[in-house]
């Protein structure tokens, strides 16, 4: 059973917009989530993490935001540019499987000019 | 890219042959790991190593075994290639970040199709 789900395959924004990404998991023991961006043809890239004792995490133009009670969370990229066309995969770790990581099944962002 | 190599980056096999992937690492991680991409599937674990000689299952490990005999490499082995392991293969390490979780990095990948 999927235990980290982005239920958005796709999602088009226009430059300039914020783009929100989400992502649900089902464990209540993960306690560290990340999100990675992928392009074609290259490995995933670590984007941002946020530790589950906070509810924000701010870097540049990406945001990740975590409601625990929900299971829910989400990244936000304002402004969006066309670079950030890609696929958004978010990842969920617990600390009694701290090297083992979930991954959604990606979200791909389309950033149209 | 934390120093991972991954080769061949692009295979072609057919049905029933032995496939073997390599991962190399060059800065002395611990864990390594290999998971496989799927469309509709994501990133799915297939096993991990924890040390030399220390491996464990993932979620999609049948089919599929691995090889840790130094620090550097972590081998793929599938022993009769099917078509349902046509996929991309990445290989990543864990590194611990200074928020106290650890980040996973990825090799470039391999693509491997089955005939």
């Amino acid at each position: 059973d999927q235990q980290v789900k982005q239920n958005s395959p796709s999602l088009s924004v226009q430059e300039g917009r914020i783009s929100i990404l989400n992502c649900d998991y089902t464990n209540s023991m993960f306690d560290y989530f990340l999100w990675y961006k992928k392009y074609p043809a290259e490995g995933p890239t670590f984007l941002i993490s946020i530790s589950s004792i906070k509810d924000k995490n701010e870097d540049g133009r990406f945001t990740v935001f975590l409601n625990k009670s929900a299971k829910h969370l989400s990244l936000h990229i304002v402004p969006s540019q066309p670079g950030d066309s890609a696929v958004y995969f978010c990842a969920a770790s617990a600390r009694n499987t701290g090297n083992q990581f979930y991954f959604g099944t990606g979200t791909s962002l389309t950033v149209i000019p | 890219d934390a120093g991972i190599t991954q080769s061949p980056r692009h295979k072609v096999t057919e049905t029933g042959t032995p496939v073997t992937l390599r991962c190399h690492q060059t800065e002395n991680h611990r864990y390594m790991y290999w998971y496989r991409q799927d469309p509709g599937h994501g990133l799915r674990l297939i096993h991990y190593s924890y040390g030399v000689k220390d491996t464990d299952k993932g979620e999609v490990s049948d089919g599929y075994s691995v090889s840790r005999s130094k620090t550097e490499d972590f081998l793929l082995t599938l022993e009769s290639a099917t078509s349902s392991q046509t996929s991309v293969y990445f290989c990543a390490i864990s590194e611990q970040w200074t928020s106290g979780g650890n980040i996973q990095y990825f090799g470039a990948g391999t693509r491997l199709s089955v005939l």
